[in-house]
């Protein structure tokens, strides 16, 4: 049960224009997500999050967009760069009963995002 | 400031074997999280540790164990490992309770031949 889709396996833009990445979830528990970007030999880092209390949150050139009715997020990125290429992996945390996160992420599959110069 | 190191880097074991990963969580964190990403998938997560114990765990068999030493470190075990435990695993670290924002290790890569 992928509680987290990614359905675009990859996308790719050219220098200077916007990447829009998305993100679809099915479990209404979950009440904050995060974006993580992943280079080749290395871990995850962690690049934008919003709350479920919101609808947007912007920090430079990234923005994360939250359509809770929809159960769907999004990620832009403007102006896209080269150095942007990397796996996106949206990620869910889930309140619990006590009303703090758990701390358990549920992530995507990833999109691979590739920034022509 | 150092942030989340695991190690090791690489690691090649044989079908029944077992192995422990490490790791130290960054500066100021006391909750660890461990995680396992299979090849073209997302991270998975196994189970996490604060003060010391498991506070919870996913969908892992009880072959994955683990332990949080007093100084917030972790070690994952994984005992009679299977092909299938071929990954790279995660080490997370966060402030603790109430905080949402986990780093990660640059990872284990475990091949199990």
């Amino acid at each position: 049960d992928q509680q987290v889709k990614q359905n675009s396996p990859s996308l790719s833009v050219q220098e200077g224009r916007i990447s829009i990445l998305n993100c679809d979830y099915t479990n209404s528990m979950f009440d904050y997500f995060l974006w993580y970007k992943k280079y080749p030999a290395e871990g995850p880092t962690f690049l934008i999050s919003i709350s479920s209390i919101k609808d947007k949150n912007e920090d430079g050139r990234f923005t994360v967009f939250l359509n809770k009715s929809a159960k769907h997020l999004s990620l832009h990125i403007v102006p896209s760069q080269p150095g942007d290429s990397a796996v996106y992996f949206c990620a869910a945390s889930e309140v619990n009963i006590g009303s703090s996160n758990t701390g358990k992420l549920i992530f995507g599959q990833g999109t691979t995002l590739q920034v022509k110069p | 400031d150092a942030g989340v190191t695991q190690s090791p880097t690489h690691l090649i074991k044989t079908r029944g074997q077992q192995v422990t990963l490490r790791c130290s969580p960054k500066s100021g964190h006391d909750t660890v999280s461990w995680y396992q990403q299979a090849l073209g998938q997302g991270p998975q997560f196994i189970f996490q540790y604060y003060e010391e114990e498991e506070r919870q765990r996913g969908n892992f068999p009880d072959r994955f164990s683990g332990h949080q030493f007093p100084n917030y470190s972790s070690e994952l075990n994984v005992n009679a490992l299977l092909l299938g435990d071929s990954a790279l695993y995660l080490c997370a670290s966060l402030a603790g309770v109430g905080y949402n924002e986990q780093f990660f290790g640059p990872g284990t890569r475990l091949t199990v031949l």
